[in-house]
């Protein structure tokens, strides 16, 4: 059974719309929930979400984190063609595991 | 700081050869890991490296293996390649294992005929 469970899987939107992408995640040791935006090849950093520190914000974008409801949601406004990715969330536990993702959500952006 | 670094970008191997991937972490950051992405499956974790001993590893069989150098540089061995092996894969370092936020190279496509 996947961990880190991402929706939807897909979404097709046009431009001037705000998006919400969900990710859950499990409670055991969890640490950390990362954000990741993939266009091409690598996926590059998004946020960082925990306990301490459960809402982000940077420009268009936002996340926060339900440490109750075990869920995180990466919120985008008045989306652009160059928000077309896929945006990946992952898990980080503590007790030496490695980070655990989502399977993303593949998001386009239409004109 | 130049990013996280992988050679080659493309790879095109048969059945049953074996393959080396390399990756240099951004400077000053010790910490490793290796992913498989396929469609399917997404990001598949392989292993982790730290100051040159492997942390942990996923589930995959024996032909893939991995080393980290004293220079924080590691490479990944994938040998007697089948079909299935072809993916996209990527490296990632953080500075230590305990900080999870990790920086991701351009991958290494690899596809196998």
């Amino acid at each position: 059974e996947d961990k880190v469970v991402q929706s939807p899987l897909s979404l097709v939107v046009h431009e001037g719309d705000t998006v919400t992408l969900n990710c859950s995640y499990e409670v055991t040791n969890f640490r950390s929930l990362l954000w990741y935006k993939q266009e091409k090849k690598a996926p590059t950093f998004l946020f960082m979400l925990t306990s301490s520190g459960i809402e982000k914000k940077s420009g268009r974008l936002s996340s926060i984190l339900d440490k109750k409801e075990l869920f995180s949601i990466l919120n985008i406004t008045a989306t652009q063609t160059g928000d077309s990715a896929v945006y990946l969330c992952a898990e980080g536990n503590s007790g030496n595991t490695p980070l655990v993702f989502g399977k993303g959500t593949r998001l386009s952006v239409i004109a | 700081k130049a990013g996280v670094t992988q050679t080659p970008r493309y790879l095109i191997k048969t059945r049953g050869q074996q393959v080396t991937l390399s990756c240099s972490p951004i400077s000053g950051h010790r910490s490793v890991s290796w992913y498989q992405q396929t469609p399917g499956q997404g990001l598949q974790f392989l292993f982790e490296y730290f100051s040159e001993t492997q942390r942990n590893k996923g589930n995959f069989p024996g032909r893939f293996s991995g080393r980290q150098f004293s220079n924080s540089r590691s490479e990944m061995n994938v040998s007697t390649l089948e079909l299935g092996d072809s993916a996209l894969y990527l490296c990632a370092s953080s500075s230590i294992p305990e900080l999870d936020t990790q920086y991701f190279g351009p991958g290494t496509r690899l596809t196998v005929l």
